[in-house]
């Protein structure tokens, strides 16, 4: 099956940073690859996601990248917030999201005021 | 739109009975309907893939007479706990997509507490 590393576990970063998480994927067959922001308690809150047909995706100050060769996609947040404070997750699935996702272990990110 | 309910939310049993949850699409027709666990500080785990009409597909190291799922119509699934333990105790988070849509529309989660 499937298997998501996701690196760093915790991500400390002054406000008006950038930060950036990274995860790696195991199946080839995996073409959707989500990026969650969950806040305790509360349900995962899709923030972006890519296709395995493009490279690239930004929407505001959060970009993804997807290296397939290589088999692993990143998540960019710039120009840091407060709020941007919570656990992130990625996660992998096939079948054009028929599958259920394989998520990555979470990194806390702190934004220091 | 793409709302994705989930009752109860909260729910404490004692150990040895059973325990029902039901995930709910509001406004769309779910195909798919997703179960996953997550421990406390941990990831979220898949647990099974429900289609409407259709028998569950259960992840390796689930046990499906344990967990039993039920899809019955195109907007409710429900999970039933059967002899729940206290290391049965997560927080157990639905999810529907729609067929030809990548995006899963997570409920808001039950919080199960055996004691």
């Amino acid at each position: 099956g499937e298997n998501v590393e996701q690196h760093p576990s915790t991500l400390s970063v002054q406000e008006g940073d950038s930060a950036v998480i990274k995860c790696t994927y195991s199946d080839s067959a995996s073409n959707y690859f989500p990026w969650y922001k969950q806040e305790l308690g509360k349900r995962p809150q899709l923030i972006i996601d890519i296709r395995s047909n493009v490279g690239e995706k930004k929407d505001q100050r959060i970009a993804v990248t997807l290296n397939k060769t290589a088999k692993h996609f990143s998540l960019h947040i710039t120009e840091t917030q407060p709020e941007d404070s919570a656990v992130y997750f990625c996660a992998a699935s096939s079948g054009g999201g028929a599958d259920g996702l394989t998520f990555g272990k979470g990194t806390h990110l702190i934004i220091q005021p | 739109g793409a709302v994705v309910s989930q009752h109860p939310s909260r729910v404490i049993c004692k150990s040895g009975t059973s325990v029902k949850i039901e995930c709910r699409s509001l406004d769309f027709q779910a195909t798919t309907m997703f179960w996953y666990r997550q421990f406390p500080k941990q990831s979220l785990m898949l647990m099974a893939t429900s289609n409407e009409g259709s028998k569950a597909t259960y992840e390796q190291g689930v046990e499906k007479d344990k967990f039993l799922i039920n899809h019955a119509s195109l907007t409710l699934s429900t999970l039933t706990v059967t002899s729940a333990h206290p290391e049965d105790s997560s927080f157990y988070i639905c999810s529907a997509r729609v067929l030809g849509n990548y995006e899963q529309y997570f409920g808001p989660g039950t919080r199960l507490t055996v004691t």
